[in-house]
């Protein structure tokens, strides 16, 4: 299917446990981003990829760990889940340049017991 | 760095009125992007407008609308004839290419659409 999808939809998880949330894109963007979404706070950004194997800090990193080997995909890693981490985690993609803006995925929603 | 504001958590409009989604944002940067971003229940993310910061001419689409006032670092949106299907939460978003192309999002404003 074209566009961007995310795996799983929905996880739930025990405090402690590592979990990977999958990402994947078919347009060949440069830029894919991943968000956590939370009320009150709208969409923080956690961690942002310019290009395969070049990655960076967003506003809340800590906890996180990603990895870019290929362009179309961005798993983000839960290393030791909290439950502070309990939230809908948005990937999201876009082409770069001036003109654009980004594409995101149906979301997934964890659960951290 | 960067900040969204959006005042109003929640808001209601009845059927076929117009209604106004409020957004500031704070900047140094002269050249950015600025988005309006629709969630549905179903959690998608669907951009409902952009306005790009250079152009003085107000963006719209369909019966959506931007009072974007670049001194005043305001970022309206209008619904028109608002219809049950605009009920949703809305987030507003700023983009300067010099940052990584990262968004940076309001906390959103929930929409409710009444019969």
């Amino acid at each position: 299917d074209a566009g961007i999808t995310q795996s799983p939809r929905y996880k739930i998880t025990e405090t402690g446990r590592q979990v990977t949330l999958m990402c994947h894109q078919t347009w060949s963007h440069s830029y894919m981003f991943w968000y956590r979404q939370d009320l009150g706070h709208g969409l923080r950004l956690i961690y942002y990829s310019a290009a395969a194997d070049i990655t960076d800090k967003g506003e809340v990193p800590d906890g996180y760990v990603v990895s870019r080997s290929k362009t179309e995909n961005f798993p983000l890693t839960l290393e030791s889940a909290t439950r502070s981490q309990t939230s809908v985690y948005f990937c999201a993609s876009s082409e770069g340049g001036r003109s654009t803006e980004a594409f995101f995925g149906q979301g997934t929603r964890l659960t951290v017991v | 760095a960067q900040t969204v504001t959006q005042s109003q958590p929640e808001m209601s409009v009845q059927e076929a009125e117009t209604v106004t989604l409020s957004c500031t944002y704070d900047t140094s940067e002269n050249n950015y992007y600025l988005f309006w971003y629709k969630q549905p229940p179903s959690r998608q993310m669907i951009l409902v407008i952009r306005q790009e910061a250079y152009k003085q001419q107000n963006a719209t689409e369909n019966r959506f609308s931007v009072n974007f006032q670049k001194a005043a670092k305001s970022f309206s949106l209008k619904i028109s004839d608002s219809q049950l299907g605009d009920t949703a939460m809305y987030f507003c978003a700023f983009m300067n290419w010099n940052y990584g192309q990262n968004f940076v999002f309001g906390p959103g404003t929930r929409l409710s659409v009444l019969p």
